[in-house]
């Protein structure tokens, strides 16, 4: 247990709707990752933070924007949900060469 | 980008047998290899990781790396109906981890 919660768990929003994620640790760690989970694409990595307000895009970023005003807090808007952005959110952070994972938010947008 | 390439499977394979994952991978620079697991549901953990040529045990799992053919590979050995997941490998890039899709194991009573 890397100390990482994620909250929503659990979250069913309609398109056009603004919906926001938390990944909270305890541990200091500097580096966090927002990925998303796909069947058949396997973990995409969407944003990441490598600092207080020090961020930067990943491999699917559009849709998302993050924040990150404190060393524990790393935030994941949608700005408008749209339907493919259903998908099962990751929270990770990275000790070393090494990335540890939240429980996950499973996002469903109607 | 890095590339990570896995069969999807599923593989299925009886309790107490040699369940043998596949990895292999896009760039010939990559020094340190990652097996996660991940029950449904849940999400990834580390289980093993592996920097150098050769074989690295850790009790039932092996991981065996071949960076001249750029494969790397997980053995489970006695498996379980517990080992039943599915199996991600990683590679680092310059800033996060590269995963491949996943092979989805089932250990058969």
């Amino acid at each position: 247990d890397a100390g990482i919660t994620q909250s929503p768990r659990h979250k069913v929003t309609e398109t056009g709707t603004p919906v926001t994620l938390r990944c909270h640790q305890t541990e200091n760690h500097r580096y966090m990752y927002w990925y998303r989970q796909d069947p058949g694409h396997g973990l995409r990595l969407i944003h990441y933070s490598y600092g207080v307000k020090d961020t930067d895009k990943g491999e699917v970023s559009d849709g998302y924007s993050v924040s990150r005003s404190k060393t524990e807090d790393f935030l994941l808007t949608l700005e408008s949900a749209t339907s493919s952005q259903t998908s099962v959110y990751f929270c990770a952070i990275s000790e070393g060469p090494t990335e540890f994972f939240g429980p996950g938010t499973r996002l469903t947008v109607l | 980008q890095k590339e990570v390439e896995q069969n999807s499977g599923p593989l299925s394979v009886p309790e107490g047998a040699i369940a043998s994952l596949n990895c292999t991978y896009s760039d010939r620079g990559s020094q340190s290899f990652f097996w996660y697991r991940q029950y449904s549901g849940k999400s990834p953990e580390l289980i093993m990781s592996i920097y150098s040529n050769g074989d690295k045990e850790d009790g039932r799992f092996t991981a065996q790396l071949n960076k001249a053919s750029q494969y790397v590979s997980l053995l489970i050995r006695d498996s379980q109906p517990s080992d039943s997941a599915t199996y991600l490998c990683a590679v680092p890039g310059a800033n996060n981890l590269f995963f491949g899709t996943g092979t989805r194991l089932t250990v058969i009573p």
